[in-house]
């Protein structure tokens, strides 16, 4: 079974500054997708980015891309130019590809990033 | 408008007391799912489905029932609700072929 960790429980950063949050995650599995979301306060949750494990170019948008290390299964979440509205929960997610069976997403446990102003 | 409803989006109940969460889709979505979050667990899967008449486990079933008689609509059945089914529940749908999962706006139930 797939699992996602993410070593950070919680982050803090300046606000306009760049942050960083980690994701590792395990799979035997050689097509999947990756993706970031983003719960604030509200509770819903974000589609922030994703990435197609079959791409070898990293996702960006606009200020949040990712650094994806396929072969060391790692996959963190760049925020540059950090802004109020930043702040949240960060989720790491997990899906294969597959044309059958199972279906969803693996989550890691989230990263609470607070920015500071 | 596309989304995911949820309903209701607070309960609060007691121990025993059969509940239903209502979940529908306007997407005409192949597949959905119910997670449920928990404060340093993430989200977890409990139930999926692929098609109408189609579900199966995820990783936390025990406690739960779903089903999926239309397409548009997955409920989630808690027949004996316990304190620790206590909860923050997603539904949340996806197209075929589709990467991106939407989910609907989380129900918070509470059981004493």
């Amino acid at each position: 079974a797939q699992t996602v960790t993410q070593s950070q429980p919680e982050m803090s950063v300046q606000e306009a500054e760049t942050v960083t949050l980690s994701c590792t995650y395990d799979t035997s599995e050689s097509d999947y997708y990756l993706f970031w979301y983003k719960q604030p306060p509200s509770r819903q949750m974000i589609l922030v980015i994703r990435q197609e494990a079959y791409k070898q170019q990293n996702a960006t948008e606009n200020r949040f891309s990712v650094n994806f290390q396929k072969a060391a299964k790692s996959f963190s979440l760049k925020i540059s130019d950090s802004q109020l509205g930043d702040a949240a929960m960060y989720f790491c997610a997990y899906r294969y590809l597959s044309g059958g069976g199972a279906d969803g997403l693996t989550f890691g446990k989230g990263t609470h990033l607070i920015i500071q102003p | 408008e596309a989304q995911v409803t949820q309903n209701p989006r607070y309960l609060i109940t007691v121990t025993g007391k059969k509940l239903t969460v209502t979940c529908s889709q306007n997407m005409n979505h192949e597949y959905m799912s119910w997670y449920r979050q928990d404060p340093g667990l993430g989200l977890r899967q409990i139930y999926y489905s692929m098609n109408v008449e189609v579900t199966d486990k995820g990783d936390v079933p025990e406690g739960y029932k779903v089903s999926r008689k239309e397409k548009r609509n997955f409920p989630l059945i808690l027949e004996s609700p316990s304190p620790n089914q206590t909860s923050l529940y997603f539904c949340a749908s996806r197209g075929t072929g589709n990467y991106e999962q939407y989910f609907g706006p989380g129900t918070r139930l509470t059981v004493t």
